[in-house]
């Protein structure tokens, strides 16, 4: 098992840029989701990926959006950064879309809006 | 719509002491329940989890939880600490009928002194 690989592990960005953050699946996984991890909160849905369709979605604005690669590997974008962007980014991966079959989380990318 | 609660946001125990961690939940129907597990620098592990069947649910590194469905409650427990136990908690719940997203509690944070 490879696990879950997030990219970059840290970044600083400014108010009002874009940012694509990247995150490649476990080996055999087919599904992505993304979390937001504020400061002292739990992680919040984002968006799921399965088979490179958006297969659900949380409380994001659609400057929040995202692409799934035919490796299954995925990408975050977002624009228009504002400061509450500011957190941990988790990407989880697994093979199929309920949670049955587990989810394996990456590390994270520690996004810092100033 | 769907919430988790973990009412302990710090606690502090010695070696050897036990442990209960509080997680309740809102939802009516049937729920999956999970405990994961966040050390210091490492990604998101998942130490245990509930979907039917006997409520006591035991997990890795001596970790257990139990299912009340009448007070909706998922807490977790363990026996005897160690100093390696240090790390944040998260309870999480998904709905089997097809949300196939986590909600995360806000996470307790252990300290277990040695």
């Amino acid at each position: 098992e490879t696990g879950v690989t997030q990219s970059p592990t840290h970044l600083i960005k400014t108010r009002g840029q874009q940012v694509t953050l990247r995150c490649s699946s476990q080996s055999g996984h087919n599904t992505v989701s993304w979390y937001q991890q504020a400061l002292g909160q739990g992680p919040q849905f984002i968006f799921q990926y399965y088979r490179e369709e958006e297969n659900g979605r949380g409380n994001f604005p659609p400057r929040f959006s995202g692409l799934q690669f035919p490796n299954y590997s995925s990408e975050l974008n977002v624009n228009a950064l504002e400061l509450d962007d500011s957190a941990l980014y988790l990407c989880a991966s697994s093979l199929g879309d309920r949670e049955n079959y587990g989810y394996t989380f990456g590390s994270g990318t520690r996004l810092t809006v100033v | 719509a769907q919430s988790v609660s973990q009412h302990n946001h710090h606690v502090i125990l010695s070696e050897a002491a036990s442990l209960e961690l509080g997680c309740n939940y809102s939802y009516g129907g049937t729920v999956n329940l999970f405990w994961y597990v966040q050390y210091p620098g490492q990604h998101l592990q998942l130490l245990l989890k509930y979907f039917s069947g006997d409520p006591l649910v035991k997990g890795i590194k001596g970790f257990e939880a139990e299912f009340i469905k009448s007070k909706f409650s998922f807490n977790l427990r363990k026996p005897s600490v160690q100093w390696s136990d240090t790390a944040e908690y998260f309870c999480a719940v998904t709905s089997p009928s097809g949300t196939y997203k986590y909600i995360f509690g806000t996470g307790t944070r252990l300290k277990v002194l040695a």
